[in-house]
């Protein structure tokens, strides 16, 4: 069955960096595009952007076009979130989802930030 | 960018009632909206495809519709288990999310 299995969470202090990971099984994994999408604590869906797993392209919505950073592990199905320099606002649920119709998703990562 | 405008945020209805839950796109989106059901600490669950079809394993009593620029998702018939948070998402151009909106029961 199709899977993505994101990585465990995450407490980080302000300024640090941190890598999310997202494995995807029961698919071909270059077939579909991988989404990222952020929550953050009692608010809605916000949408990071995505990247192309045939190519490694990504690209970011307007609030995520810096200090985040998209990339892939092809050979092990995966792909990977990657936030610098963490502030307290990126304190939230990082999702990953398969494709344009996102309709499979991991089961998310709680990342918090604080001194 | 296309904006997705999505109301009630909020709505609190007794069982049995019938819920519409609406969002308006700013742009033509055809039908390329998603429904998604999110319950505490969990991931969201698309419920509606393509505006109005229902995804595997959802019950009947949801149903997506279209007028225009406004989708609709509707509950025929309230039950205790659809207490969760409904989103919208367009992905006719990349992807965006309605603001959501919490469905309590009295």
């Amino acid at each position: 069955q199709i899977q993505l299995v994101q990585s465990g969470p995450e407490l980080k202090k302000p300024g640090e960096s941190l890598k999310i990971s997202c494995k995807a099984s029961g698919y071909t994994f270059t077939d579909y595009a991988m989404q990222w999408v952020k929550q953050a604590p009692g608010k809605g869906l916000q949408y990071m952007g995505w990247i192309n797993t045939q190519t490694g392209k990504p690209t970011y919505a307007d609030d995520f076009k810096e200090r985040f950073v998209f990339s892939l592990e092809t050979s092990a199905s995966t792909a990977y979130l990657q936030i610098n320099n963490l502030k307290n606002e990126d304190t939230a649920t990082y999702f990953c989802a398969r494709g344009t119709v996102v309709a499979y998703w991991g089961q998310g990562v709680m990342v918090t930030v604080s001194s | 960018d296309i904006q997705m405008t999505q109301s009630p945020s909020s709505m609190s209805a007794s069982l049995g009632d019938r819920v519409t839950i609406t969002c308006q796109a700013s742009q033509d989106i055809g039908n390329n909206l998603i429904w998604f059901q999110q319950k505490p600490g969990k991931s969201p669950r698309p419920m509606i495809y393509y505006a109005t079809n229902l995804a595997n394993g959802v019950p009947s009593r949801f149903s997506g519709s279209r007028s225009g620029s406004d989708y609709s998702l509707t509950i025929s018939s309230l039950e205790s288990e659809d207490m969760a948070d409904y989103h919208c998402l367009q992905y006719k151009q990349y992807l965006t999310f309605g603001s959501g909106t919490k469905l309590e029961i009295k």
